[in-house]
C-alpha cells in the first residue's frame, strides 16, 4: 500500500505556482520522498526526490518539513503541459520497488 | 535506442490466450521493473530484476504471470491463459542500480483481453 496521502485534484491558472501537497506521517529516517508525474497516455516521468533538505532543478522544487511528515512539490510558472497526474512517493533506495498511489490529478487551464 | 522501449504497444488477444509482452531498458541499466496500471489507478509493482535475477516478484498477482531477463537486459513478461481482468497498461521501467532514485519509465504495452 502507498504511504502517502495525496489531494485526489487540483486545479491551477496558467503561470502561476502550483503547490502540490503530500502527506507522509509514517515515513521512515532513511525513505526518501520521490515525485512522479505521468500525462496521459504516456509513462511516469521522474521529477524531483529529497531526503531531509529542500531540494530544486529545472523542473520543480521540492519543499519537505522539518518533521519530514509532509512535503510539497512545487512547479513554478505551470503551463498547460504541466496537466498530468503527479505522485508523491516514499522509498528507502534499499532495492524496494517505487509504490504508487493514485497521485493528484493537477488540471492547469488558461 | 535512448529510452525504454515496450513492444507491442498495443496487443489484443482472446481469454485463455498466451501473451509475451517485451521490454528492452536503457542500455547499462542493471535493474529493470514491471507494472501494470488500470484506468484511473497508479500503476501497480508486479516485479524486479537487477541483472538477470528476479529480486522481488511479490506483485505478479497469480501464477499464470511470468517473468525472465536471461542476458540481464530485454524482459519478458509472460501471461498464461489471460483473463479480461488481465487487461491493462503494462509499464516497464530501467534504472542503472536498483534502488538509486529515478527510474526510466517506457511508453507501455495495452493489454485487451476479450
Amino acid at each position: 500500500d502507498a504511504k502517502t496521502t495525496q489531494p485526489p485534484s487540483m486545479d491551477c491558472a496558467e503561470g502561476r505556482a502550483a503547490n502540490l501537497p503530500c502527506n507522509h506521517s509514517t515515513i521512515s529516517g532513511n525513505e526518501y520522498v520521490y515525485w512522479y508525474r505521468q500525462i496521459h497516455s504516456q509513462g511516469p516521468q521522474y521529477i524531483i526526490h529529497g531526503l531531509k533538505n529542500n531540494e530544486t532543478n529545472e523542473m520543480a522544487s521540492l519543499i519537505i518539513t522539518e518533521d519530514r511528515k509532509s512535503s510539497t512539490l512545487i512547479l513554478p510558472h505551470a503551463t498547460l503541459r504541466d496537466t498530468a497526474v503527479y505522485y508523491c512517493i516514499v522509498n528507502d533506495q534499499a532495492g524496494t520497488a517505487l509504490i504508487f498511489g493514485k497521485g493528484t490529478t493537477l488540471s492547469v487551464s488558461s | 535506442g535512448a529510452g525504454v522501449s515496450q513492444t507491442p504497444s498495443n496487443k489484443v488477444t482472446e481469454k485463455g490466450k498466451y501473451v509475451e509482452l517485451r521490454c528492452d531498458p536503457i542500455s547499462g541499466h542493471t535493474a529493470l521493473y514491471w507494472y501494470r496500471q488500470s484506468l484511473g489507478q497508479g500503476p501497480e509493482f508486479l516485479i524486479y530484476f537487477q541483472g538477470t535475477g528476479a529480486a522481488d516478484d511479490s506483485g505478479l498477482p497469480n501464477d499464470r504471470f511470468f517473468a525472465v531477463r536471461p542476458e540481464g537486459s530485454v524482459s519478458t513478461l509472460k501471461i498464461q491463459r489471460t483473463e479480461r481482468g488481465d487487461s491493462a497498461v503494462y509499464l516497464c521501467a530501467s534504472s542503472w542500480l536498483a534502488g538509486a532514485g529515478e527510474l526510466f519509465f517506457g511508453e507501455g504495452s495495452r493489454l485487451t483481453v476479450l
